[in-house]
């Protein structure tokens, strides 16, 4: 499968642990986003590398969120003391470098769903 | 920052008819607009994008329109079909480092 990949699919957790999570783009696709979606609502962005550059972030993320690309390619998201607010689907999804027709087509990976109890 | 907002929230439709649904955007910069379908259990796919130097787009039965004076983007999808059921979602960004969703729309395709 070529597509993007995470794990773990799925992570129960309890209130205060830390948990990580992984996403592995297509590969040749230097940029990556995260995102968190809540049940009924759109994908919420989190952060954007391109290459190894965190170049985004948003504002709205609690500073127990950080994530990391080390070397361009794969990602972690870690969340320390976890709340129970933090459970939703997290979605990670790459893109190509930008072209000439301005490609901006994020594809998606499955999510890993956290659960905290 | 961005706010983009989208109705209907959920929408039903005969198979058959045409189902539309509407985005609207606060920041008048955003210059790509994708839409995205997701089924149940599954990941957001990309069914069409406009750039804003075009007003519309369209490909097979799903077409996308857009008003930058008014800051509003429409999906318009023709002839529905029962795999047509699903979530969309719009999304706006500027730079295509951060993209804005809409809220989604649940739409219901009844045979």
């Amino acid at each position: 499968d070529t597509g993007v990949s995470q794990d773990p699919r799925h992570k129960i957790t309890k209130r205060g642990q830390n948990v990580t999570f992984r996403c592995d783009p297509i590969s040749e696709h230097n940029r990556l986003y995260w995102y968190r979606q809540t049940l009924g609502q759109g994908p919420e962005f989190l952060t954007y590398f391109q290459n190894e550059a965190q170049l985004e972030k948003s504002r709205l993320l609690s500073d127990r969120f950080s994530a990391e690309r080390p070397k361009g390619s794969f990602s972690t998201l870690e969340i320390q003391r976890t709340e129970q607010g933090d459970s939703a689907m997290y979605l990670c999804a790459s893109s190509p470098p930008w072209d000439s027709l301005g490609s901006d087509t994020q594809y998606f990976g499955p999510g890993t769903r956290l659960t905290v109890l | 920052g961005e706010n983009v907002e989208q109705h209907p929230s959920t929408l039903s439709v005969q198979e058959g008819d045409s189902a539309v649904i509407k985005c609207t955007y606060s920041d008048s910069a955003s210059n790509y607009f994708p839409w995205y379908k997701q089924e149940l259990g599954k990941r957001p796919q990309l069914i069409i994008d406009i750039r804003s130097n075009v007003g519309e787009k369209k490909d097979q039965r799903i077409a996308v329109t857009l008003n930058k004076t008014a800051k509003h983007f429409s999906l318009h999808i023709t002839e529905t079909q029962p795999e047509d059921s699903a979530v969309y979602f719009c999304a706006a960004s500027k730079t295509g480092n951060q993209f804005y969703f809409g809220t989604g729309t649940s739409l219901t395709v009844i045979p």
